[in-house]
């Protein structure tokens, strides 16, 4: 079955600075699709960036930024530059191929973001 | 702006009564997915629709229902809620289709409170 581990349930980060969050995860499918979604306390669930797991470079969305290590089976999620609206609960998530009639996300049990000022 | 529509944003029943929680989207996509999150959990599957295939996830109680009368709109009918069913239900869209990443893309979701 497929996993994903995000070990930090809270992380302070100073505005402006950089901050990683992590996250494992563990298949035994060779195609699979990883994800992060930042959850505001108003409870939308943003897209923030996908990396593939043939995709030969990490991904990059504006200040975000994933830290793809095949090998190691994790996907941190890299912020830069921290702005006070980016304090939110951050999940990763991997896709779970059904088939021909779609794919679910397993999520990650999420951390806490707090940024301050 | 394409996107994900649920209404209402909050909802509040009595224990038993029936509700129905509604999902539309812009976006043309065709899937949809319901996602149910309690407190402090992450949201896990409930169903999803690919076109018109219902596919409902193994351990989703009797009590939840869905419809999706045409590409646009997706139903979630609780039948009569209890307690434990008072959570955020999250509604996703995606495309699937060859090439393309199957990106979910929810909506704001209906925090359900049952008295």
């Amino acid at each position: 079955a497929q996993k994903i581990t995000q070990t930090q349930p809270g992380m302070f980060v100073q505005e402006k600075e950089a901050v990683t969050l992590d996250c494992t995860y563990d298949t035994s499918d060779p195609s699979y699709g990883l994800f992060w979604y930042k959850q505001p306390s108003s409870g939308e669930m943003i897209f923030l960036i996908y990396q593939g797991s043939y995709d030969q470079q990490n991904a990059t969305e504006g200040r975000y930024s994933l830290n793809f290590q095949k090998a190691r089976k994790s996907a941190n999620l890299v912020i830069s530059a921290s702005q006070l609206g980016d304090s939110a609960m951050y999940f990763c998530a991997m896709r779970e191929n059904l088939g021909n009639q779609g794919g679910k996300l397993i999520f990650g049990q999420g951390t806490e973001l707090s940024v301050k000022p | 702006d394409a996107m994900v529509i649920q209404n209402p944003r909050y909802q509040v029943t009595q224990f038993g009564k029936p509700v129905t929680l509604s999902c539309s989207q812009t976006l043309n996509h065709n899937v949809m997915y319901w996602y149910q999150q309690k407190s402090s959990q992450a949201p896990k599957l409930l169903f999803h629709y690919y076109d018109k295939d219902f596919n409902n996830e193994a351990d989703t109680p009797d009590n939840f229902q869905s419809r999706r009368p045409n590409t646009s709109f997706c139903f979630l009918d609780i039948r009569s809620p209890g307690l434990g069913d008072a959570a955020m239900y999250l509604c996703a869209t995606s495309r699937l289709g060859v090439g393309v990443a199957d990106t979910q893309y929810f909506g704001p979701g209906t925090r359900l409170t049952v008295l």
